[in-house]
């Protein structure tokens, strides 16, 4: 069964770096076809895809937030981070980590598992 | 960025009904289109993959449909549990992007 859980600060300060960690059971990170994705959701939004790491890790960032996002995976302790920068206000929101399930080439390329969620509130 | 556009964004309706969510597209993609529900306080659910492949566990009420850069979520008859919010995401190309949400109410 698989599972997935977000870990980080609930709190940060605008201009600080946050850093959110998902730990997940059940699947590894490498095995083909499989991936890690993180997406994001302000309060009473709509969601915000941020990133995504895959098997053989590459590696696929939101262009709006390129330059601010880092996504890694520690395959030995099953679990993948993902860091962002210089934070700001409008980036308060509740971070969700997800199990990618998908076929290279085909549409079967979604996810199927999502962590809990981590509110994430950025403020002095 | 291919932008998704739902329509509705929100409706009421009555336990019974049968209800249609529409998304589309701003460029074609083929059926790289999945629909997730999400309820308050809860992290979203896959419900359909590849625009008409029911995922695993899901009920039968529940259908997609479409291809290119219109596509469409129905529910056969709504039960009390569906009342939630639906999007729909592309993964045709990176970023993948989701819909702006469709909330489905009690009238």
């Amino acid at each position: 069964q698989i599972t997935l859980k977000e870990s980080g600060p609930t709190l940060v300060k605008p201009t600080q770096t946050l850093t959110l960690t998902c730990t997940f059971s059940g699947f590894s990170l490498s095995t083909s076809g499989v991936g890690v994705g993180w997406i994001r959701q302000p309060p009473g939004k709509a969601l915000e895809w941020l990133a995504l790491i895959y098997w053989d890790d590459d590696k696929q960032y939101s262009p709006s937030l390129n330059s601010r996002l880092t996504i890694t995976k520690d395959t030995s302790k099953n679990q993948v981070v993902l860091t962002m920068t210089n934070m700001d206000p409008v980036d308060t929101a509740t971070y969700y980590c997800a199990h990618l399930d998908y076929v290279w080439g085909s549409s079967k390329n979604y996810f199927d598992y999502w962590g809990q969620g981590t509110l994430v509130t950025v403020s002095s | 960025d291919i932008q998704m556009t739902q329509s509705p964004s929100s409706l009421s309706t009555s336990v019974g009904d049968r209800v249609t969510i529409t998304c589309r597209a701003s460029q074609s993609i083929s059926n790289y289109l999945n629909w997730y529900q999400q309820k308050s306080g809860k992290a979203p659910k896959l419900l359909i993959y590849a625009a008409s492949t029911l995922q695993s566990g899901v009920p039968s009420r529940f259908s997609g449909s479409g291809s290119g850069t219109d596509f469409t979520l129905t529910i056969s008859s709504l039960q009390p549990e569906d009342f939630a919010t639906y999007y729909c995401q592309q993964s045709y190309s990176t970023p993948w992007t989701f819909g702006q949400g469709t909330k489905v109410e009690i009238k």
